[in-house]
């Protein structure tokens, strides 16, 4: 099956802070892709959609200023933590799909990455 | 937007049959995705349905009826590493509920 890749699995950084997370289709081409965030024993809170070459789509009460995302090419959508503090710390997963009539239908997850806001 | 209905948690036994549903309310609609989640792991896909009626894939299948929004997910022959829990998300903007955290005992 399909891979999306997440780098990095996991991150400690200091208060005030910005941290990088990639996010990467393997294996085929993704025009949108999803971040979402998870905080212990609760689902998945869906955060933004990523969209090739135009502006995320943010959920309500997500903010824009402090969760930047870039989804420059088919393959690579980014999400940075701008200024992190401890109440960011959580487990950060991106989701995508191959493009219209391409050879997936399903939705694929990267692995995760755990940040750690001290 | 949408809502996704899913009841909280259950509970079955190694073995058995276990039915986890789960309803939706979209303003659009084009598939509804079924995953796994283990603690502290993403999601794995389980299944995709588009169009009414039961997919089968091997122990689990998957149910969807579109004029109800609504569909199930069917685990047959349940094992301990079953335990885990259960999502479903429409296609179309691909949010979540608070999933079914199902727990298999012996």
């Amino acid at each position: 099956g399909a891979v999306v890749s997440q780098h990095p699995s996991w991150v400690i950084c200091k208060s005030g802070t910005s941290v990088k997370i990639e996010c990467r289709s393997l294996d085929f081409q993704a025009t949108t892709m999803f971040w979402y965030r998870q905080f212990p024993k609760q689902s998945l809170m869906l955060m933004a959609t990523s969209n090739e070459g135009s502006k995320a789509t943010y959920e309500q009460g997500v903010e824009k200023d402090k969760f930047l995302i870039n989804h420059a090419s088919l393959t690579l959508s980014t999400l940075t933590v701008t200024s992190a503090h401890p109440e960011d710390s959580s487990f950060y997963i991106c989701s995508a799909r191959d493009l219209p009539g391409g050879r997936y239908n399903e939705q694929f997850f990267g692995p995760g990455t755990r940040l750690t806001v001290l | 937007g949408q809502n996704i209905d899913q009841p909280t948690e259950m509970t079955a036994t190694e073995g058995a049959i276990v039915q986890i549903n789960c309803t939706y309310q979209t303003s659009g609609f084009n598939g509804l995705f079924w995953y796994q989640q283990h603690a502290g792991e993403a999601p794995t896909f389980l299944s995709y349905n588009v169009l009414d009626g039961l997919e089968e894939k091997g122990r689990f299948s998957s149910f969807l009826s579109r004029s109800k929004g609504y569909s199930y997910l069917l685990l047959k022959e349940l094992q301990m590493k079953d335990s885990a829990s259960y999502l479903c998300a429409v296609r179309d903007d691909m949010r979540f509920g608070a999933g079914t955290r199902l727990t298999v005992k012996p």
